[in-house]
């Protein structure tokens, strides 16, 4: 079966610090993989997404990067945090196109303060 | 653009109290509703996939039904240990489109 880990699972970093948060899924090969931001009240929002090794699709502009050096690995980075960047991230994956199984499944997720 | 509205924001019910809760959807061309259970500090727990009004999926209390406008998740004498947020998405059929749009979620507790 399918396992999605994250980490850290709890992070607290001043405004101005970097950024990496890591993502790693076990047991399917080739996975769309997807980074979502939730905020208090608010809906997930998708922030990156990749279908391949070193293939990016960002969503939305702004100061986080994304990066897929290995085939189950997915990394969420900044240089310099914001405030506004507190929240609490998600990875997901998929199947790759073409298997007709759109459902995306999430990790555990990484709470993010930005003091 | 995609929007998805969920219905009540909260929702108490005794245990046993059986209640439906609403996901309103605007979409181009619906790939895919999904529904997700979220606990507190947790990422969102698959529940169901919904392709097609009409279609309708079950697991232990919960039912998901589907028309072309919105999707129910229907309870069935809940238990305390259904306490959760619930979460709908909805996926459009463009291609190359990777992007789920969710609605911001029904909080549900169960009062034993």
């Amino acid at each position: 079966s399918q396992t999605i880990h994250q980490w850290p699972a709890t992070l607290v970093q001043p405004v101005g610090s970097p950024l990496s948060l890591e993502c790693t899924v076990e047991g399917t090969s080739n996975p769309n993989l997807y980074w979502y931001r939730q905020a208090a009240g608010r809906g997930l929002q998708l922030l990156f997404y990749s279908v391949g090794i070193g293939q990016i699709s960002s969503e939305v502009p702004q100061n986080l990067s994304a990066s897929r050096p290995q085939d189950r690995q997915f990394i969420l980075s900044s240089k310099k945090l914001l405030l506004s960047d507190s929240g609490f991230y998600l990875c997901a994956w998929r199947a790759p196109h073409g298997t007709g199984k759109p459902t995306q499944y999430f990790g555990p997720g990484t709470r993010l303060l930005v003091l | 653009e995609d929007q998805v509205t969920q219905s009540p924001e909260a929702l108490r019910l005794q245990e046993g109290e059986s209640s439906s809760l609403n996901c309103s959807y605007t979409v181009s061309g619906l790939r895919g509703l999904f529904w997700y259970r979220q606990d507190p500090g947790k990422g969102p727990e698959f529940l169901f996939t919904l392709y097609s009004a009409g279609e309708e999926k079950e697991k232990e209390r919960l039912k998901a039904t589907l028309t072309k406008k919105e999707s129910f998740l229907h309870i069935t004498a809940p238990k305390p240990e259904d306490s959760a947020t619930y979460l709908c998405a909805v996926q459009a059929i463009n291609f190359g489109n990777e992007k789920l749009t969710f609605g911001t979620g029904t909080r549900l507790t169960i009062i034993p």
